[in-house]
């Protein structure tokens, strides 16, 4: 069982590119978020979805952008990438239901930005 | 919308001394609370919960938190650090309705000394 699975694990981009960031469960969850880490800041929500076909935004969503097609993936597009993205992200699945249980995290991707 | 407040970002403590990392929230609704820890350049692992039901939780790694509504309080404590408890440690909330999102504190270094 694979849980989460985040890739890649580290990036390197140069100001202006753009990636994907990839996200993968395989528990069947309804629910998927993607959280950005930065010191002194803790963990902010940046995009999440309820379901297939199902976004919104959450805290820092500007940059980012998501979609939903199926319920295993929820990539995270950064469109034009700025040093202020960098940052360590996480991806997280749980089911929909608050007091189902709890959220399963990926291992995190280390994207800086230069 | 709920909030999280962890007013200690680094604690120190001594191998085989008590420990309390303490953490505070608001919310306008009913909530959900959880510790989770991660270790260095790990994702974020459950430590545990509080979802109804007794005040004291429990986890299987000595740690215990206890929900303080009064006080809107959930401060995790252990009686004896290990060497192997060093690591951040995270304060999040969720609210019992509507998304199904989680708020994180900034975290805490815990840094067992030997």
């Amino acid at each position: 069982n694979a849980g989460v699975t985040q890739t890649p694990k580290f990036q390197v981009l140069k100001t202006g590119q753009s990636m994907t960031l990839q996200c993968a469960q395989d528990m069947n969850h309804e629910y998927m978020s993607w959280y950005r880490q930065d010191p002194g800041m803790g963990l902010r929500l940046i995009h999440y979805s309820v379901g297939a076909g199902i976004t919104d935004q959450g805290e820092v969503p500007n940059g980012y952008n998501v979609s939903r097609s199926t319920t295993e993936d929820f990539p995270l597009r950064l469109l034009s990438a700025a040093p202020s993205q960098t940052s360590v992200y996480f991806c997280a699945s749980s089911y929909s239901n608050p007091g189902r249980t709890e959220a399963f995290f990926g291992q995190g991707t280390r994207l800086t930005v230069v | 919308a709920q909030s999280v407040t962890q007013l200690d970002s680094q604690v120190p403590v001594f191998e085989e001394a008590p420990v309390e990392l303490r953490c505070n929230y608001s919310s306008s609704v009913s909530v959900y609370l959880f510790w989770y820890v991660q270790y260095p350049n790990q994702g974020l692992q459950l430590l545990l919960k509080y979802l109804s039901g007794s005040t004291l939780v429990e986890s299987i790694n000595g740690f215990e938190a206890e929900f303080n509504k009064s006080q809107t309080s959930f401060h995790l404590r252990k009686p004896s650090v290990h060497i192997s408890d060093t690591a951040e440690y995270f304060c999040a909330v969720k609210g019992r309705t509507g998304a199904n999102n989680l708020f994180f504190g900034t975290g805490t270094r815990l840094t067992v000394i030997p």
